[in-house]
């Protein structure tokens, strides 16, 4: 079957400092990745969408200069917090998914908490 | 604005009763997704629908492009079916974009 899988599960940081967060993606090609950012009130933010061999989206109030992302292949990618505040704190999750217009499979997600 | 209205918000079930989630869209969606969030956090896939009615054990769901919206069916709740259940739909376009569902927190009580 499809599985993800992200690391770190939860993570602490130190307001103005970084941290790196992965997915993998096992039992399937992961061609895209989309990262999404859980709120502590649970509403969902898309980040950006990245598709192998192909430039990376980021959505409207998301930047690559803060969460730059890498993509190198099928199975994983990357995301890194740069200069982490209070407003970054959340759940974030890794959606995979195979060709467009298919169902993505979502990793456990890391949490951050920043300090 | 939001492209996705879920209710309701809350809901508690006794064991072995039913009811229904339901996703509004304001906008053409091309498929739906419904996900069970444990209290760990990780997203349980359900569903996913481009159209039509799916089901699988004691739940259905339904998508309707058309008329936009989908629905999500529980019977016969169990207490492990408790915690957050999501809507999450692509726009007709919109190149893979899941928007989420506001979420409804679900208890199942003995």
């Amino acid at each position: 079957g499809a599985l993800v899988y992200q690391y770190p599960r939860r993570t602490i940081c130190k307001s103005g400092t970084s941290m790196r967060m992965e997915c993998q993606a096992v039992g399937f090609q992961a061609t895209s990745v989309a990262w999404y950012r859980q709120s502590p009130q649970k509403t969902f933010e898309l980040i950006a969408l990245s598709t192998v061999n192909s430039a990376i989206k980021y959505e409207q109030n998301f930047t690559q200069e803060k969460f730059p992302i890498s993509h190198p292949n099928l199975s994983f990618s990357s995301m890194t917090v740069l200069n982490a505040y209070l407003e970054d704190r959340g759940l974030y999750l890794c959606g995979a998914y195979w060709v467009n217009y298919a169902e993505q499979f979502f990793g456990p997600g890391t949490r951050l908490t920043v300090l | 604005g939001d492209q996705v209205e879920q209710s309701p918000s809350a809901l508690s079930l006794h064991e072995g009763t039913g009811s229904a989630l339901r996703c509004n869209f304001t906008t053409t969606m091309r498929a739906v997704q419904w996900f069970q969030q444990n209290s760990r956090g990780s997203l349980i896939n359900l569903f996913y629908l481009a159209s039509g009615t799916k089901e699988n054990g004691r739940l259905k769901s339904t998508f309707n492009s058309k008329e936009s919206y989908s629905t999500l069916h529980i019977r016969d709740a169990q207490l492990e079916d408790s915690g957050t259940y999501f809507c999450a739909a692509e726009a007709t376009g919109g190149n893979n974009k899941l928007t989420f569902g506001q979420g409804t927190v679900l208890s199942v009580i003995p």
